[in-house]
C-alpha cells in the first residue's frame, strides 16, 4: 500500500540555522507533492507545490527538492525564526483519477529557538 | 471571503449518538474533502465530493456518510458515534481537482466520544 513517512520525532534548531525536514515515499508515483504548514488547532495551510519534473522549487526562505529516483523531497527553510515554528505536512498527489486527493504524510514538528 | 468554515468547533458525544458536522466555502470550489487528522497518523481522507449531488469514499469511510446537496456545503455524518471516531476533523476545498491545485482547509472540529 501506498506509504509517507516524515520525520516523527520533533526538529529543534537554533535561529537562523536551516531547517531541512524530509519526506519518504514508497509505492506511489506521484505527479507532484506540496508542503503544508499546520499550527496547533488549525488546518493546514499550503506553502510550496512541486511537480514530477521539477527538481527544485524556491519561495522566498523556503526550497523544496523532489528525487523521483529516491522517493523523497525535502523542504528547508533558511535563516529560521521562531516565528516559523509548526508542524510541516508533506502531501503526494496525481494519482489516475482527476479528483485532487492527497496522501498526506503525519507531519514533522518544527521548533526554533532564538 | 470567510474561506472554509466548519461547524461546531468542538463537540462531546456520547457512543451511539448521532451528529453532523457541517463544511461551508464561498469560493465556489466545485471539490471538496472531509479528512480525519489523529496522532501520528497524519489526515485521512473520508469522503470527497467533485460536485453538487456527488459523493465518493475515501481512505476511511466506515462509518460516516456525507451530502452535498448545495455546492458550498459539505455535510459529514455519524449516524452512532463510537470512541474510535474521537478526532480532528478538517473540510477542505478546492476549486476544480485539476493536478497540483491548493486545498483550502477549515478550522477544524474536535470531537470527543465518550
Amino acid at each position: 500500500s501506498q506509504k509517507i513517512e516524515q520525520n516523527s520525532e520533533a526538529l529543534n534548531i537554533q535561529e537562523g540555522k536551516t531547517a531541512t525536514l524530509t519526506c519518504n515515499y514508497t509505492n506511489y508515483s506521484p505527479a507532484y507533492l506540496q508542503w503544508y504548514r499546520q499550527d496547533p488547532g488549525r488546518g493546514p495551510v499550503f506553502l510550496l507545490l512541486i511537480r514530477e519534473n521539477e527538481k527544485e522549487k524556491r519561495k522566498e526562505r523556503l526550497k523544496v527538492t523532489f528525487d523521483t529516483t529516491l522517493k523523497q523531497s525535502l523542504f528547508h527553510i533558511t535563516a529560521s525564526q521562531p516565528a516559523d515554528s509548526a508542524t510541516y505536512l508533506c502531501a503526494l498527489g496525481g494519482g489516475s483519477s482527476n479528483t485532487g486527493k492527497l496522501i498526506f504524510g503525519q507531519g514533522t514538528t518544527l521548533q526554533v529557538k532564538p | 471571503n470567510a474561506g472554509v468554515t466548519q461547524t461546531p468547533k468542538f463537540r462531546v458525544l456520547k457512543t451511539g449518538q448521532s451528529m453532523t458536522l457541517l463544511c461551508a466555502q464561498d469560493m465556489n470550489h466545485e471539490y471538496m474533502y472531509w479528512y480525519r487528522q489523529d496522532p501520528g497518523m497524519g489526515l485521512r481522507l473520508i469522503h470527497y465530493s467533485v460536485g453538487e449531488g456527488t459523493t465518493a469514499k475515501g481512505e476511511v469511510p466506515d462509518g460516516y456518510n456525507v451530502s452535498r446537496l448545495k455546492k458550498q456545503n459539505f455535510l459529514l455524518g455519524l449516524e452512532s458515534a463510537a470512541p474510535s471516531q474521537t478526532s480532528v476533523y478538517f473540510c477542505a476545498s478546492t476549486l476544480t481537482g485539476l493536478a497540483g491545485e491548493t486545498q483550502y482547509f477549515g478550522p477544524g472540529t474536535r470531537l470527543l466520544v465518550l
